[in-house]
């Protein structure tokens, strides 16, 4: 799987968007962008992922740059319950894919 | 209920003793994972399994090995446990899907080896 890319840390106010970044500029025409989160004390949980569109779900936003070569997860209103970890990943949808290669990610901070 | 649980939550031992970490799942879900933790790092893969019969090592396999008893279950086992097998570790599963497919991941098990 191709590298990403992220800041080490973040703070936001709690309330406030957050655009979370990840470059990944060696990404390929079968690389999916996938992002989860680390929660303290618990297992990475799923985000959203996408492809060459933007997606929305319940959770976020992800924001795909038209090159491909940089996306954006984007939470809309920060809560305490937010602060994770935050994993940007690319994952091949090639016959056989099936690693996720977890990097350090960025630790994201919500201030109260 | 949590669709993907392991036991024990947290385990001490001493060097050399084997130890055995259990996962099951109620998702359904063909494919399981092992992945370890170290403090300030990212997930690393040890073994991963697609199916009952298929089983296959991955990024730091040494020092463990695993069993696939059901569609369900998947342990991984400590042949003779080492301090700098302490970490945490993480069960996982997934259906197929490719590049769509995502992987659910159990509560973690804190394992310290003395």
């Amino acid at each position: 799987d191709a590298k990403t890319t992220q800041p080490n840390s973040m703070e936001s106010n709690e309330e406030e968007p957050v655009h979370l970044p990840c470059n990944h500029s060696t990404i390929s025409g079968t690389d999916y962008i996938h992002w989860y989160r680390q929660l303290p004390s618990q297992g990475p949980e799923y985000v959203i992922h996408g492809l060459t569109s933007n997606v929305n779900n319940r959770m976020a936003s992800l924001a795909i740059a038209e090159d491909r070569k940089s996306s954006t997860l984007i939470l809309h209103r920060a809560t305490l319950r937010d602060a994770a970890v935050y994993y940007c990943i690319l994952k091949s949808y090639g016959a056989g894919s099936y690693q996720l290669t977890f990097g350090k990610g960025t630790k994201l901070s919500v201030i109260p | 209920d949590a669709d993907v649980t392991q036991t024990p939550r947290n385990r001490i031992t001493k060097t050399g003793k084997r130890i055995m970490l259990e996962c099951s799942q109620t998702k359904g879900h063909d494919r399981m994972y092992w992945y370890r933790q170290d403090p300030g790092l990212g997930l690393r893969l040890i073994y991963y399994s697609f199916d009952v019969k298929d089983i296959n090592k991955g990024e730091i396999s040494d020092g463990y090995s695993v069993s696939r008893q059901a569609q369900a279950k998947f342990s991984l086992s400590l042949e003779s446990a080492i301090p700098n097998q302490t970490a945490l570790y993480f069960c996982a599963t997934s259906v197929t899907g490719q590049g769509k497919e995502t992987q659910y991941f159990g509560p973690g098990t804190r394992l310290l080896v003395l």
